[in-house]
């Protein structure tokens, strides 16, 4: 079976502090791909990043950096310096390689006060 | 490049009416998805299609929901007879194409709220 579990329901933080999502997800394919998202309060989906199973380069774009583990099933992420328009819920995704469905977890809401 | 759009964005019925949500995907892409995202979870997947085909309507409760995708662009989602389970935010997505490593880009979506 395929899931993902973001165990963290809500993290609050102050600005500038440095925060870290945690998502863990299971699949018995041996390609497949993860991707996060962050829900505003607007309500859109905005993609962040993808990856493939083949690929555990680490990625970073500005504060935002991803850190991808196979051996422990884990594609975490991590705000640098966060800011209080960072504050939205953020979800992390699996998908088969044979496409189809998003298999999203439960979701992380991030609150960064001033 | 417009994005997905979708409307209403809100919608408040009775039970037992009928509400029907459009979509339209961007443009060029064959692959359309609706979710359900119940509040506080992760969305969950209702339908996708690829041009005007159904790919996996496995999660739609069938005998209540229906999806159309016409001409392979723009689509509806209709719920006749509503529940209050039913209450939701309807998720519309497209990508290019289906497979794995395609993104799916989301619309805002359309509140509903079953009375």
């Amino acid at each position: 079976a395929q899931k993902v579990t973001q165990a963290q329901t809500e993290i609050s933080v102050v600005e500038k502090e440095d925060v870290t999502l945690d998502c863990v997800y299971e699949t018995r394919d041996t390609t497949y791909y993860l991707f996060w998202y962050k829900q505003p309060p607007s309500g859109e989906l905005v993609f962040l990043i993808r990856r493939n199973s083949f690929d555990e380069q680490n990625e970073i774009s500005g504060r935002y950096s991803w850190n991808f583990q196979k051996s422990t099933s884990s594609f975490n992420f991590t705000i640098t310096a966060s800011q209080v328009v960072d504050s939205a819920v953020y979800f992390c995704a699996l998908r088969y390689n044979q496409g189809g469905k998003l298999i999203f977890g439960q979701g992380t809401e991030l609150s960064v006060k001033p | 490049e417009a994005g997905v759009a979708q409307s209403p964005r809100y919608k408040i019925i009775e039970k037992r009416q009928s509400v029907a949500f459009w979509c339209n995907p961007i443009s060029g892409h064959a692959t359309l998805y609706w979710y359900q995202q119940i509040l506080g979870q992760g969305p969950k997947l209702l339908i996708q299609f690829q041009n005007n085909g159904v790919v996996d309507d496995s999660q739609l409760p069938k005998d209540r929901f229906s999806a159309e995708r016409l001409k392979g662009v723009d689509s509806t989602l209709k719920i006749q007879p509503a529940k209050l389970e039913d209450s939701a935010v309807y998720l519309c997505a497209s990508s290019l194409a289906g497979t794995g490593f395609n993104i799916q880009y989301f619309g805002a979506g359309t509140r509903l709220s079953v009375l």
